[in-house]
């Protein structure tokens, strides 16, 4: 059975403190992904792999940044949290050489006061 | 630049009655097509996706959909649903010009079935 773990469900950290998100697959995917998901926006991409150590900016990239040593980590970062990085994050990964399907993690919910 | 369009936040249906949601895209070029649920507290799966072929797609937990190039649209239908279809909708649109092959989220629906 396919599997994206996250590291955490639920996270509170404070302003200003360096938050590390982690996700690991087990399916030997290629490409891996990073979302936030906020009420009434949907999913916006904020950063994706295409392969280790290769990284691309998604679509809200500004405060984050991404690591990815080995084929199947992909972490993100915020160097400096903010309020409004409070979200819910989420984790995906597909094949290489498949771009269908993505499969997700069960999301890390950020709170920062 | 492709988008995609929920035009529904939130649908409400009582139990075993029909619902369908909507999805409308925009893309230049040829795309493909998914729709994922999100149940409380969990990540996306997928429910059914198009790639080609029959326009008519059906997917898990008896949900079909129908993709309509003329009218750009890819709406989720169910005949009957059941209290335990209650969850966020999102549909989703990748094209098919190569390369990385980016997919866009739309901003959800959430099914709500009323028993």
């Amino acid at each position: 059975d396919v599997k994206v773990t996250q590291s955490s469900r639920y996270l509170v950290k404070r302003t200003g403190e360096k938050v590390f998100l982690e996700c690991v697959q087990d399916m030997d995917h290629e490409n891996m992904f990073w979302y936030r998901q906020d009420p009434g926006l949907g999913l916006r991409l904020i950063y994706f792999s295409y392969d280790v150590k290769m990284k691309e900016k998604g679509d809200i990239p500004e405060g984050y940044s991404v690591s990815r040593e080995k084929k199947e980590r992909f972490s993100l970062i915020l160097e400096s949290a903010s309020t409004n990085q409070t979200s819910m994050y989420l984790c995906a990964s597909r094949t290489g050489t498949n771009y269908l399907e993505q499969y997700f993690g069960p999301g890390t919910r950020l709170t920062v006061t | 630049a492709q988008s995609v369009t929920q035009l529904d936040s939130q649908v409400p249906v009582f139990e075993e009655a029909p619902v369908e949601l909507r999805c409308n895209y925009s893309s230049s070029v040829s795309v493909y097509l998914f729709w994922y649920v999100q149940y409380p507290n969990q990540g996306l799966q997928l429910l059914l996706k198009y790639l080609s072929g029959s326009t008519l797609v059906k997917g898990i937990n008896g949900f079909e959909a129908e993709f309509n190039k003329s009218q750009t649209s890819f709406h989720l239908r169910k005949p009957s649903v059941h209290i335990s279809d209650t969850a966020e909708y999102f549909c989703a649109v990748s094209d098919q010009s190569g390369g990385y092959q980016k997919v866009t989220f739309g901003t959800g629906t959430k099914l709500q079935v009323i028993p």
